[in-house]
């Protein structure tokens, strides 16, 4: 049972780029979030989904976009990165209801 | 709307010692809580949630938290502080009005243990 797997962990780009850090979780929940860190500012929420097919924005959502077309699944994508989506990103997932999230390791990433 | 305020920004306590981490809350109805820790380059590991019922949950690790809600309070408390409980504390609230998925976080505190 692998939990909630982030990859890659580290991840520097250039200003531009497009990538998409990947989230997969083996524990057949529903809910799949993804939040961002930065210093002095806890976790902000970015996209968010219910179930497969139904994704909402969440607090920061400008400059991102997700997708969930399986339960296990829920890849954030970055159009086009700015320096200031240099952060650590955590991906974590919960059954319906109020039982808490499982979150994952992180991806580190570096826009420059 | 919610928000969860953590006036702390680092706590530092000998081990051994008792602890006692300060979680304010603001929301509209009910809250669920949470208390999360963070390791250095860890995720984050739930300790503890509220949920209804008894004003004090137990948690993994020796925590517990009381639910206040008459001063919109959740603190975090352990009796006797390890040294391996150097970390950094989140709180949280979510709950039925804006959607168990969107948990608003607390800036963090973060606990050193001196010898």
């Amino acid at each position: 049972n692998a939990g909630v797997t982030q990859t890659p962990k580290f991840q520097v780009l250039k200003t531009g780029q497009s990538m998409t850090l990947q989230c997969a979780q083996d524990m057949n929940h529903e809910y799949m979030s993804w939040y961002r860190q930065d210093p002095g500012m806890g976790l902000r929420l970015i996209h968010y989904s219910v179930g497969a097919g139904i994704t909402d924005q969440g607090e920061v959502p400008n400059g991102y976009n997700v997708s969930r077309s399986t339960t296990e699944d829920f890849p954030l994508r970055l159009l086009s990165a700015a320096p200031s989506q240099t952060s650590v990103y955590f991906c974590a997932s919960s059954y319906k209801g109020n039982n808490g999230y499982t979150f994952g390791s992180g991806t580190r990433l570096t826009v420059v | 709307a919610q928000s969860v305020t953590q006036p702390d920004i680092h706590i530092t306590v000998s081990e051994g010692a008792s602890l006692e981490l300060r979680c304010n809350y603001s929301y509209g109805a009910t809250p669920y809580l949470f208390w999360y820790v963070q390791s250095p380059g860890q995720g984050l590991q739930l300790l503890l949630k509220y949920f209804s019922g008894d004003t004090l949950v137990q948690g993994i690790k020796g925590f517990e938290a009381e639910f206040k809600r008459s001063q919109s309070s959740f603190n975090l408390r352990k009796p006797s502080v390890h040294w391996s409980d150097a970390a950094e504390y989140f709180c949280a609230v979510g709950g039925a009005n804006t959607g168990f998925q969107k948990l608003v976080f607390g800036t963090g505190t973060r606990l050193l243990v001196s010898p």
